[in-house]
């Protein structure tokens, strides 16, 4: 079973808008991570957030995490058709990298 | 390697046969991981070696479902008298950390692009 939800399932924008996901989970955790999935691939890791942090940047990537409502929310900034992707939220509740990964949400990005 | 190496990248199978997909992992990394992912899904934990040792397998869905990794490195993921529901892709992740050592969050899984199966 999965752990938590991605909202939305799908998100259409245009190159240059900003895409925001959300995820829900369960159970406590450790940490929490971001994969993305081009077409076809496997995942590739974005970033890692701990449960003692709140936001995390890496390029035009800013990760949130609100552990007292159990999401996190990924946002892509300046959006380019190359981001065109999955992007899976993954919990890791005992920190061994046992990850728990949400359905996804499909970023489509139109030049 | 440079990466996480998997194969077949494809395979179809006849319900009942048996098949088996290889893993090759990232040189030197001591965690490997197997998920299943089902189509429109997100990946779900199957199996985890450190080295050669099967620490968690509570993620297989049946005896059917068998992995090892004798050497520590290469691993084989074997799936017997194969079904319909088993059709998915087979994702194979390594790490450099040890299980004790992730412990803390402290490394990213490094995934191979998966194979794909489907069983008719």
């Amino acid at each position: 079973s999965q752990q938590g939800e991605e909202d939305p399932q799908a998100l259409s924008i245009q190159e240059g808008e900003n895409a925001t996901m959300n995820c829900s989970y369960k159970t406590s955790i450790n940490n929490l991570q971001w994969y993305r999935q081009n077409s076809g691939r496997g995942l590739v890791h974005l970033i890692l957030i701990r449960s003692n942090e709140r936001e995390k940047h890496s390029g035009r990537l800013r990760v949130t995490l609100d552990t007292s409502k159990k999401s996190s929310s990924l946002l892509i900034t300046a959006s380019r058709a190359a981001d065109t992707a999955s992007y899976f939220c993954a919990t890791d509740p005992g920190g061994y990298n046992k990850l728990i990964f949400g359905a996804g949400t499909r970023l489509a990005v139109h030049p | 390697g440079a990466g996480v190496s998997q194969s077949p990248r494809y395979k179809v199978a006849k319900r009942g046969q048996d098949v088996a997909l290889r893993c090759d992992p990232i040189s030197g990394h001591v965690s490997l991981f197997w998920y299943q992912q089902a189509l429109g899904q997100g990946p779900e934990f199957l199996t985890y070696f450190q080295n050669e040792a099967q620490l968690d397998k509570s993620g297989l869905p049946s005896d059917r479902f068998f992995a090892e990794r004798p050497e520590g490195s290469v691993s084989t993921l074997k799936i017997q008298r194969t079904q319909q529901e088993d059709s998915a892709v087979y994702l194979c992740a390594s790490s450099l950390r040890s299980w004790g050592e992730l412990a803390g969050g402290t490394g990213e899984l490094f995934f191979g692009e998966g194979s794909r199966l489907t069983v008719l």
